[in-house]
């Protein structure tokens, strides 16, 4: 069965630069949630889309902005990276149907780096 | 605002013992889903089993089996006949029923399981 795809798996960046992550949801997935996750750290929640439209938004930094195209793939985009960013960013999807979300399927991950 | 609560950093069990995971939680909801997911050194998350709030009757999945107090709000993990390959951080979660399309989990802390041979 598809997954969710993250691409890149791994990115290295300096600091001050900007990057993109990319996540495929699950075929005829309409919701699309980005997680963050620091070293040794829980995973945190950054923002969702529910078709095509923000649906909630937790702890994002004002450098951080994404959205989600027509195709339901999201990405997430980070500008003037800090070393603070460097983190392991989850994307996971679900599907709303009958007024609740099935189980959010969550993606490998993309390890982001910032030296 | 719920928080998720796992108290034990580090656990370690005897292959083909059984070991049980603890979690506590803050709701002021009636309704709403928990979750425990599994994260393997490949970082993966892994969903391992649900529990519905609104279900009296404790879930079960193979090996794993949960033991859900509402009252107490405490969601335990039991993993019976361990192996080597449960060795992993283990993350208890919660997540709104009623929020439509809000559907954010909220995790603790994590728990890392070492699996003893």
């Amino acid at each position: 069965a598809a997954g969710v795809i993250q691409s890149p798996r791994h990115l290295i960046k300096e600091k001050r630069e900007t990057a993109t992550l990319k996540c495929y949801p699950i075929p005829r997935h309409d919701t699309v949630y980005w997680y963050q996750q620091g070293p040794g750290q829980d995973p945190q929640f950054l923002i969702s889309f529910y078709e095509k439209m923000q649906s909630d938004k937790g702890s994002i930094p004002d450098r951080f902005s994404a959205q989600q195209f027509s195709d339901y793939h999201s990405e997430l985009n980070m500008s003037s990276l800090e070393l603070g960013d460097s983190a392991l960013y989850f994307c996971a999807s679900s599907l709303y149907t009958g007024g609740a979300n099935t189980e959010a399927f969550f993606g490998q991950g993309t390890r982001l780096t910032v030296v | 605002a719920q928080t998720v609560t796992q108290s034990q950093p580090e656990m370690s069990v005897q292959e083909a013992e059984t070991v049980t995971l603890s979690c506590t939680y803050d709701t002021s909801e009636s309704d709403y889903y928990l979750f425990w997911y599994k994260q393997p050194p490949s970082r993966q998350m892994i969903l391992v089993i649900r529990q519905e709030a609104y279900k009296q009757q404790n879930a079960t999945e193979n090996r794993f089996s949960v033991n859900f107090q509402k009252a107490a709000k405490s969601f335990s993990l039991k993993i019976s006949d361990s192996q080597l390959g449960d060795a992993a951080m283990y993350f208890c979660a919660y997540r709104s029923f009623y929020t439509g399309a809000n559907s954010k989990l909220t995790f603790g802390k994590g728990i890392t399981l070492s699996v003893r041979p």
